[in-house]
């Protein structure tokens, strides 16, 4: 069974612009979640989608949303890019459930400039 | 209060022995609980997950739980350099989400 798939895996956008990162999910699995990883802040939560819809969204600023499509693949925009956002964003997924494991993709590493 | 702390690393070990990791949550409704390990430049990777009270043993890995105390602890046996990583607690709760601690830098010397 293939892994989480992230794409792109690297990119350098400048103050001011938006950016997309997508996410394909396991096979079978219909819970996307979204988080951000900082040397600073650790990972933390960004957002979590299933069957399309937006179950929780963590604490960040309404530049940051995403959408699930009806294959469970999922992006992830944000606009207005800030030097703080550089990050490395993880994408997870699971198969149902409140409990059951998540599994990270390899992640896009975002540095804003 | 942070939701989920671990204790402070970095933690060196020689080869072959034991490493011991803490981690501590806040939240009492908390219901799942997962280690995973982090090497340099690379995304977590699960290595653990346990639900109830007591231990749960994999190969060199052993997890132990107790919600009373809100206490998850990871014990790695015989450590090998290739086990030197950061190693993260994560807890969840019925929010569809994990919360995780800081993580914990641990190194094995040869």
């Amino acid at each position: 069974k293939a892994g989480v798939t992230q794409t792109p895996r690297y990119l350098i956008k400048t103050r001011g612009q938006q950016v997309t990162l997508s996410c394909s999910p396991i096979s079978g699995h219909r819970s996307v979640s979204w988080y951000q990883q900082t040397p600073g802040q650790g990972l933390q939560f960004l957002f979590e989608y299933f069957s399309e819809t937006q179950r929780n969204k963590g604490n960040f600023p309404g530049r940051f949303s995403g959408r699930q499509f009806s294959n469970s693949r999922s992006e992830m925009n944000v606009s207005t890019l800030e030097l703080g956002d550089s990050a490395l964003y993880l994408c997870a997924s699971r198969e149902q459930g409140d409990s059951s494991t998540i599994y990270f993709g390899e992640g896009s590493w975002l540095t804003v400039v | 209060q942070k939701e989920v702390e671990q204790n402070s690393g970095p933690l060196s070990v020689p080869e072959g022995a034991i490493a011991s990791l803490n981690c501590t949550y806040s939240d009492r409704g908390s219901q799942s609980f997962f280690w995973y390990r982090q090497y340099s430049g690379k995304s977590p990777e699960l290595i653990m997950f346990i639900y109830s009270n007591g231990d749960k043993e994999d190969g060199r890995f052993t997890a132990q739980l107790n919600k009373a105390s809100q206490y998850v602890s990871l014990l790695i046996r015989d450590s090998q350099p290739s086990d030197s990583a950061t190693y993260l607690c994560a807890v969840g709760s019925n929010d569809y989400k994990l919360s995780f601690g800081a993580g914990t830098t641990v190194t094995v010397r040869a």
